[in-house]
């Protein structure tokens, strides 16, 4: 069974850039997290889409945004581009809302973004 | 602020030695949640407590968890060099869908 997947590995972008990150959740999940997880500190809670609905938002600015797609497959964009986002962004996906619920959630590799 | 809080922030030992990390949080949990994370890679799954389990066994991996102390332990016995990774924990509160991770413990491993 293939692992949850993102895209790109790595980018490199300049101040006031944008930015599409993608994640293709495990098959049969239909909740996708996004974190963000600057050098050195935990995983700060960006998104969580469930069922292509956004379920809940972290406190980050609205320049954070993103959407899911019917296959459950999931995008976040950030515009306007600040060094402070040079991070590496992590999504992750779960079964969801269903009997037995659990939470535990599964990682794809992440994606290391560089602001210059 | 974070809901669950890592400790030790960085721990060194050598291999065959135990490790133990803790994890404190602040309000009632559903479960926690041990990962670990490779340098600069994404995160594994290591074992998931529930809050009316007191302890539970993986492998080398043995957790506890304390809710009258809102406090949980990861025990990683006879340590290998591998074993060198970052270690979060991660609660569901009561009511919320989202796990909240600490900061980690970073752990190094010398062979």
């Amino acid at each position: 069974e293939a692992g949850v997947t993102q895209s790109p590995t790595h980018l490199i972008k300049t101040r006031g850039q944008q930015v599409t990150l993608r994640c293709s959740p495990i098959s049969g999940h239909t909740s996708v997290y996004w974190y963000q997880q600057a050098l050195g500190l935990g995983l700060q809670f960006l998104l969580w889409y469930d069922e292509g609905e956004e379920r809940n938002r972290g406190n980050f600015p609205p320049r954070f945004s993103g959407r899911q797609f019917p296959n459950y497959s999931s995008e976040l964009n950030v515009n306007a581009l600040e060094l402070e986002d040079s991070a590496l962004y992590l999504c992750a996906s779960s079964p969801g809302n269903i009997a037995g619920y659990t939470n535990e959630q599964f990682f794809g590799p992440g994606t290391r973004l560089t602001v210059l | 602020s974070q809901q669950g809080e890592e400790d030790p922030q960085a721990l060194s030992i050598q291999e065959g030695e135990n490790a133990t990390m803790n994890c404190s949080y602040k309000t009632s949990i559903n479960n926690l949640q041990w990962y670990r994370q490779n340098s600069g890679r994404g995160l594994v799954h290591l074992i998931l407590i529930r809050s009316n389990e007191r302890e539970k066994h993986s492998g080398r991996l043995r957790v506890t968890l304390d809710t009258s102390k809102k406090s949980s332990s990861l025990l990683i016995t006879a340590s290998r060099a591998a074993d060198t990774a970052s270690y979060f924990c991660a609660t569901d509160a009561r009511g919320s869908y989202i796990p909240t991770f600490g900061r980690g413990t970073s752990l190094i491993v010398h062979p």
